[in-house]
């Protein structure tokens, strides 16, 4: 079936440095998702895509849609504490069910 | 604010025990999702329904049930709990393949 690769599986950074993760697939999806979760709670919706090139913000955050289709980046800009937690991606299979990535869990050095 | 709920943050039981977790959504969302969250592993299907009474097996149904009695309310139930099955569950509705809400979780420990 279709599988999302995510990486890095995990990153540690200093306060201010901008992070980049990706999410790639062997297979072509129409829309590309990104979900963060905080310690403690459930995923949350942060970027949505639905075209190839798309680059789309959220504040500090900025995520692509692959040309290929096969992909996906998001960038966060100067973290701060409060981005600490697990970034997934997630896009819909064939049959509109969510595939998901094992997610990049960030942590910030003190 | 829209919210889905789930009953129990912690929950800790013992090996064979009969074990329902209850998820309930306040939108008015058609689909409802289990999930199991384990380290490194992601986000691991369990059950999902589109509907009242229905229910479809995702990636890994084994040892686990569903029952969907009303819209709001979703169930998931372990028949005898297992040491393997202790991990954070997820609940999740939606309206679309893209607009999940996903609750707070249940942490299990079966013992």
């Amino acid at each position: 079936g279709q599988q999302l690769n995510q990486s890095p599986q995990s990153m540690f950074i200093q306060e201010g440095e901008d992070v980049s993760m990706n999410c790639t697939s062997s297979s072509i999806f129409n829309t590309w998702l990104w979900y963060k979760q905080e310690p403690g709670e459930g995923p949350v919706l942060l970027i949505a895509l639905y075209k190839a090139g798309e680059l789309t913000s959220n504040g500090r955050l900025t995520a692509q849609f692959g040309i290929t289709r096969k992909d996906s980046f998001l960038n966060i800009s100067a973290s701060i504490p409060s981005d600490v937690g697990i970034y997934f991606c997630a896009g819909p299979d064939s049959n509109y069910q969510l595939i998901w990535g094992a997610g990049t869990k960030l942590i910030i050095k003190p | 604010d829209v919210k889905v709920t789930q009953s129990s943050r912690y929950l800790v039981k013992r090996t064979g025990e009969k074990v329902f977790l209850e998820c309930v959504q306040d939108m008015d969302h058609e689909n409802m999702f289990w999930y199991r969250q384990d380290p490194g592993l992601g986000l691991r299907l369990i059950y999902f329904s589109y509907d009242v009474k229905m229910k479809e097996k995702g990636d890994i149904p084994e040892g686990y049930s569903v029952s969907r009695e009303k819209k709001e309310r979703f169930s998931l139930i372990l028949e005898s709990a297992s040491t393997n099955q202790t991990s954070m569950y997820l609940c999740a509705s939606s309206y679309s393949y893209y607009g999940y809400t996903f609750g707070s979780g249940t942490r299990l420990t079966v013992v």
